[in-house]
């Protein structure tokens, strides 16, 4: 079946760690995007890609960061800089970045610290 | 489980019974809107979307429905059932940047049985 697969589910990070959260697709989309969720808040978005070797910033990029070197692949960093990292991280993409088609999800990866 | 959205706006139904849940969108120059259903501890899952030339779409016992002119959104399901109870969100696509895509943030829906 196509989709997207996060892993891992959940992750730990200790103090002064990064952290890497992976983030895989066989949709053959050209657009990925990383969003935080917090409780009783919406999705903001951390990172976005258009295209293969592209990615800018979000809302809230700060203490992240992401590569785009396979289309298929965005994975996503939790630096030491992320003071508050305690957040359910999701994944999604899209055929491309300004069409009328809905983002697809993956599953989610939560992250805590120790 | 998983708890998100802990102060999201709640509505609760009984089973058999249709369900509303409202979202306002911020932008008029919006032309395409989608509704997502999350569960707890997973990912948005699609569930219908809506193009702005449409007042009206209807799925599987979901109805979407759009009024432009106060730029409001409905999701309706009919004859609810517990396997519905989950966290709705609405998204808004803007025709401005490279990403265009704006989400509310979400009704958790509980099915009485």
């Amino acid at each position: 079946d196509g989709g997207i697969t996060q892993s891992p589910k959940y992750l730990f990070r200790k103090e002064g760690q990064n952290v890497t959260l992976s983030c895989e697709q066989n949709l053959n989309h050209d657009a990925m995007y990383w969003y935080r969720q917090d409780p009783g808040q919406g999705l903001r978005l951390i990172y976005y890609s258009q295209i293969v070797n592209d990615f800018q910033k979000g809302d809230i990029a700060e203490g992240y960061s992401v590569s785009r070197e396979k289309k298929e692949s965005f994975p996503l960093t939790v630096t030491s800089a992320q003071k508050n990292p305690t957040a359910f991280y999701l994944c999604a993409s899209r055929d491309r970045p300004n069409s009328n088609q809905p983002q697809h999800f993956g599953d989610g990866t939560r992250l805590s610290i120790l | 489980g998983e708890s998100v959205g802990l102060h999201l706006p709640t509505l609760s139904v009984q089973e058999g019974d249709n369900s509303i849940i409202n979202c306002a969108y911020s932008n008029s120059a919006s032309d395409y809107f989608i509704w997502y259903k999350q569960e707890s501890g997973k990912g948005p899952q699609f569930i219908i979307d809506i193009r702005s030339n449409m007042d009206k779409r209807q799925g599987q016992r979901v109805t979407v429905l759009l009024n432009k002119t106060v730029k409001h959104l409905s999701l309706q399901i009919a004859a609810t059932q517990p396997g519905d109870s989950a966290v709705y969100f609405c998204a808004e696509n803007t025709q401005t940047g490279a990403n265009n895509l704006f989400f509310g943030t979400g009704t958790r829906l509980t099915v009485i049985p």
